[in-house]
């Protein structure tokens, strides 16, 4: 079954720390993984996907199909980073569907 | 361009009653996808509709239902309510055919709670 795995529900770090949230999927296809954010009173949204391979606000992910992994990256964390990331897998084809992990709640602090 | 607006932002209904969501997509989007997210939890895919057709379903039970219309809004509904629905209701839009496959836009949601 496909499934997508956050060990992480909370995640604190400090301004210009650097940052990694985890993310594991299960799949048997090929996958197609994204991260959705949502900061505060907002709402979710796409901050990249792994077809696309684009640094936005500074994270990368990389998607590593041998490890089942796609985390997210930043090298130095900063305080507007903090929100909820949720990684999702696509699949389905052309009707596709997304399964979302649970999240994390990543905190910067000053 | 307002992105994807849902109606109401929230509601209160009680065990047994219907309930019906409402979504607008983004303008040029063709695509809806509902979600279902629990306190706690990610979003959960309930289905998606295309061409005013159901494409993809989630596992949830047959009192989820739902439409699309012409100009692409969608709507949700749930029959006999059960406290297990109170969640957050998420509409996604989307265009088929974009580069590099589809981009979701989520609205602020439906806060749904069942009493």
């Amino acid at each position: 079954a496909q499934r997508v795995t956050q060990p992480e529900k909370l995640l604190s770090v400090f301004k210009g720390a650097p940052v990694e949230l985890k993310c594991n999927y299960s799949y048997s296809g090929s996958p197609e993984l994204f991260w959705y954010v949502q900061y505060s009173r907002q709402r979710l949204q796409l901050l990249l996907r792994h077809i696309s391979r684009e640094s936005i606000k500074g994270f990368t992910a990389d998607l590593n199909k041998g490890e089942t992994s796609f985390h997210l990256k930043k090298p130095f964390a900063q305080e507007e980073d903090s929100a909820m990331y949720y990684c999702a897998l696509k699949w389905g084809g052309s009707n596709y569907k997304l399964t979302f992990g649970k999240g994390t709640l990543l905190t910067v602090n000053p | 361009d307002a992105g994807v607006t849902q109606s109401p932002t929230h509601l209160i209904k009680t065990r047994g009653q219907q309930v019906t969501l409402r979504c607008s997509p983004k303008s040029g989007h063709d695509t809806v996808s509902w979600y279902q997210q629990a306190l706690g939890q990610g979003p959960q895919f309930i289905f998606q509709y295309y061409e005013e057709e159901e494409r993809q379903r989630g596992n949830f039970p047959d009192r989820f239902s739902g439409h699309q219309f012409p100009n692409y809004s969608s709507e949700l509904n749930v029959n006999a309510l059960l406290l297990g629905d109170s969640a957050l209701y998420l509409c996604a839009s989307s265009f088929r055919g974009g580069q590099l496959g589809e981009k979701l836009f989520f609205g602020s949601g439906t806060q749904l709670s069942v009493l």
